[in-house]
């Protein structure tokens, strides 16, 4: 299997730019998750799916993140104006049956 | 979010030395996960562990998920150096809502 696959892995943009984080899945599994990992704060849940459906979003910071699963094999994290706070490393996981939690390599941002 | 304390927050070894760390929660949990993070990478899963008092190894790493449910180890034996990195633990209660530990940071030196 592929593993979890992110993209891009580094992303380098401007205040009030628009950035959109991609993640596949591992195929098969029907959770996924959204992480953000910071020096300060560790790693954080934002959001988790659920068979594509959002089941908490309690851990989105603001009205400037969105997240979405279309499909059982793709998902976004979008972030919208993005903020020099936002800089952070942006994980994604999957599981099957929430039995265990495979993380992709990451998508490093840095908002200048 | 809920964050476990994981300790100790660093560690400075021999190659060679046995490591021991720990993860403590106040709350109870059904699952605990261990992981290690390469520089530049994600977390890889190490062990998982689904009941209290469970003892699993992988290779020379063993961990522990605690009677009480509310804590976990993870033991490293005759250290190698790359077995240098982070390890985090992460515990859930429903299986899909992890928290995770603050992590150990591992040096070994040669």
């Amino acid at each position: 299997d592929a593993g979890v696959i992110q993209s891009p892995r580094h992303e380098v943009t401007e205040m009030g730019q628009e950035v959109t984080l991609r993640c596949k899945p591992i195929s098969g599994h029907n959770s996924l998750f959204w992480y953000r990992q910071t020096m300060m704060r560790g790693l954080e849940l934002l959001i988790y799916f659920n068979n594509n459906v959002p089941i908490d979003d309690s851990g989105m910071p603001e009205d400037r993140f969105s997240a979405k699963m279309p499909n059982a094999s793709f998902s976004t994290l979008k972030i919208q104006p993005s903020e020099p706070r936002d800089s952070a490393v942006y994980f994604c996981a999957s599981s099957l049956e929430g039995e265990k939690l495979f993380f992709g390599s990451g998508t490093q941002l840095s908002v200048l | 979010g809920q964050q476990l304390n994981q300790s100790p927050q660093s560690m400075f070894i021999q190659e060679g030395e046995d490591v021991s760390m720990n993860c403590t929660s106040s709350s109870i949990f059904n699952t605990w996960l261990w992981y290690k993070q390469d520089p530049g990478e994600g977390p890889v899963l190490l062990i998982a562990l689904y009941k209290a008092g469970e003892l699993t190894s992988n290779g020379r790493l063993t961990a522990q998920f605690g009677i009480t449910r509310k804590d976990s180890f993870l033991n490293i034996s005759a250290s190698i150096p790359s077995d240098v990195g982070i390890y985090f633990c992460a515990g859930s209660k429903t299986g899909n809502q992890f928290y995770f530990g603050t992590g150990t940071s591992l040096t070994v030196i040669p």
